[in-house]
Order: C-alpha cells, then structure tokens, then sequence
C-alpha cells in the first residue's frame, strides 16, 4: 500500500514552453501533497505544501507563477512549469501524506526529470 | 527553524558488516519525528525507519535500527548485515508537530553508502 505515481517520468521540452507535471495517490487519498526539486548530488528542497481543495503554500524563494500547483482532488496534484528556461532542469519529486491515527508519514513518487533545452 | 546535519558524505561498508550514519539536528521543539530515508540509484525515496521523540524506545525495522539521543540531538542509523542492496543515498529527516508546519520535512544533506564485497 501507500503507493505514490508521477507523470511522465522524464520529459524535455524547448525554453519557453510549459510542462505539466502530475502526481497520483494510487491506493489511499492524500490529503497533502508537497513538491520536491533535487539537484545532482544533492538533498530534496521543498518547493510547495498543497492541500487538496486549497491554495498551495510556497516556500521561500520559490516563484508561485512559475510553478503552477493544483490538487483538484485527494488522489491528484499537479506541477506546471510555465515559460521553462534550461535553469528549471531538476529532477521533480513529489509526496503524498497519508493521515494514519495522528500521525502521518510521507510517501514518495518516483521523480520526473525535466530538462529543458 | 530546524535545521538538519549529516556530518559523513560518504561512508563504505563490506558486505555483512555494521555500519552507522550519523545525523544531528537542531530544533527549541519538544514533539516531533525523525525518519531516515533511502535514495537508491532509481532516485525513489524509501522510507527506512520512523521515531517518534516522545518514544524513549529506540525504533527497529529488521536490519535497521536507531540510536536515538533526544538530549544530544543526535539520530544515527545502524545498518546490521549489510547487504549489496543497501548501497544508496541515505536522507535523515525532521518533521515539526507544530500544526502550522505539519508534516512538512526537512531534509539533511545526505550521505552515500558504498556497500563492497
């Protein structure tokens, strides 16, 4: 159980576009998602908290109207990258928080690489 | 805020002997949790083992275990019987019961694993 999915699991995209990435609880409903940014080599930054019907809360230094985040529903969140330029190459992780009793642990998705040319 | 320190970039081990990670962290909070996390080379984020702080019981999951020091502020992971498997990134982790930070985790620098025959 507490299986956490991301699409697509790699994509490259031209500057200046945007790319969707999403986020799926498989097996249980996610009442908060996060989003992770991790570059080579090094540790996974939080980029946003979002709560399923709610604005996303964004950490700081992380631009709200680049990185687009939804989370319509329980089981799904959604990361768009708009006007993508070669420094939003990252490797993209997401987790899903699985309220079991009080406590809640975070599952992790698999990653999207993105890079952009 | 809280902060994260794994002190050890690297550490080696051989195959069926014992190794510990260390992780320090800094917080004026009194309830929170602490996991360790695996990043093996496919970038999924595993879930290793979960402390609770008000647990004086230190957590075990099979060949994992920790030394927790709530005083000392220390959370090291034991790895017993290493395993070629077990070569990885490993991810100490704080999380704040705070209700204005639940569930959100942050993330020690990392250390790397070599398991060697």
């Amino acid at each position: 159980g507490a299986v956490v999915s991301q699409h697509p699991s790699w994509v490259i995209c031209k500057s200046g576009t945007s790319v969707k990435i999403e986020c799926r609880s498989l097996d249980f409903q996610a009442t908060t998602m996060f989003w992770y940014r991790q570059f080579p080599k090094q540790s996974l930054m939080l980029m946003a908290t979002s709560n399923e019907g709610s604005k996303a809360t964004y950490e700081q230094g992380v631009e709200k109207d680049k990185f687009l985040i939804n989370h319509a529903s329980l089981t799904l969140s959604t990361l768009t990258v708009t006007s993508a330029h070669p420094e939003d190459s990252s490797f993209y992780i997401c987790s899903a928080s699985h309220l079991v009793a009080t406590t809640d642990t975070q599952y992790f998705g698999p990653g999207t690489r993105l890079t952009v040319l | 805020a809280q902060t994260v320190t794994q002190s050890q970039p690297e550490m080696s081990v051989q195959e069926a002997e014992t190794v510990t990670l260390s992780c320090t962290y800094d917080t004026s909070e009194s309830d929170y949790y602490l996991f360790w996390y695996k990043q093996p080379p496919s970038r999924q984020m595993i879930l290793v083992i979960r402390q609770e702080a008000y647990k004086q019981q230190n957590a075990t999951e099979n060949r994992f275990s920790v030394n927790f020091q709530k005083a000392a502020k220390s959370f090291s992971l034991k790895i017993s019987d290493s395993q070629l498997g077990d070569a990885a990134m490993y991810f100490c982790a704080y999380r704040s019961l705070n209700t204005g930070t639940a569930s959100k985790l942050t993330f020690g620098t990392g250390t790397r694993l070599q398991v060697t025959l």
